[in-house]
């Protein structure tokens, strides 16, 4: 059971390219969400999603995109990185219910850099 | 909007020394509120949370917080710090709309 995974752990881009950023969760959790973490600032929501095939905005999703596919994935898409989007970025699921009621599940991160 | 602040950024203990992380929100309802934990190079994990009840919630490793909804507080405490609990603690509420906010979150150091 290995929980949620992120990949990549690390990647450097130039401003202007693109990335997807890869979550994958074995619980069956039915929520998933994209948080960016920055020196302090803490977390913050980019986006979430609370099913299969939905996605909704967050706090910060201006230059993101999600996409849930299939229920164990939620991807992040950078369409064109910018030096403000360097943060290290948190995976998490959680089961059904209430939003933000139950335990969110986080994976390792994702450190990138926008050069 | 609804807020979280925690006031100690950086906080160095020595070994056995007590510990206690100030955590504030900004929100007059009902609240759930969180403490997690991210160890060096390791992903955010729960201490503990409160929803309703005992105000005095206990989380694992000895960690407990105490929720006080006169102050809008929910301080984290330990009576005796060990090494291994060097880590950042981000305390966090969950919002009106239901999403979690967390604060700027504080590392502690602890020497041995």
């Amino acid at each position: 059971n290995a929980g949620v995974t992120q990949t990549p752990k690390f990647r450097v881009l130039k401003t202007g390219q693109s990335m997807t950023l890869l979550c994958a969760q074995d619980m069956n959790h039915e929520y998933m969400y994209w948080y960016r973490q920055d020196p302090g600032m803490g977390l913050r929501l980019i986006h979430y999603s609370v099913g299969e095939g939905t996605t909704a905005k967050g706090e910060v999703p201006d230059g993101y995109n999600v996409s849930r596919l299939k229920k164990q994935n939620f991807l992040l898409g950078l369409e064109s990185a910018a030096p403000s989007q360097t943060s290290v970025y948190f995976c998490a699921s959680s089961q059904a219910g209430r939003l933000g009621y139950n335990e969110q599940f986080f994976g390792p991160g994702t450190r990138l850099t926008v050069l | 909007a609804q807020s979280v602040s925690q006031h100690n950024h950086h906080v160095i203990l020595s070994e056995a020394a007590s510990l206690e992380l100030g955590c504030n929100y900004s929100y007059g309802g009902t609240v759930n509120l969180f403490w997690y934990v991210q160890y060096p190079g390791q992903h955010l994990q729960l201490l503990l949370k409160y929803f309703s009840g005992d105000p005095l919630v206990k989380g694992i490793k000895g960690f407990e917080a105490e929720f006080i909804k006169s102050k809008f507080s929910f301080n984290l405490r330990k009576p005796s710090v060990q090494w291994s609990d060097t880590a950042e603690y981000f305390c966090a509420v969950r919002s009106n709309t239901g999403k979690l906010i967390f604060g700027q979150g504080t590392t502690l150091q602890v020497k041995p």
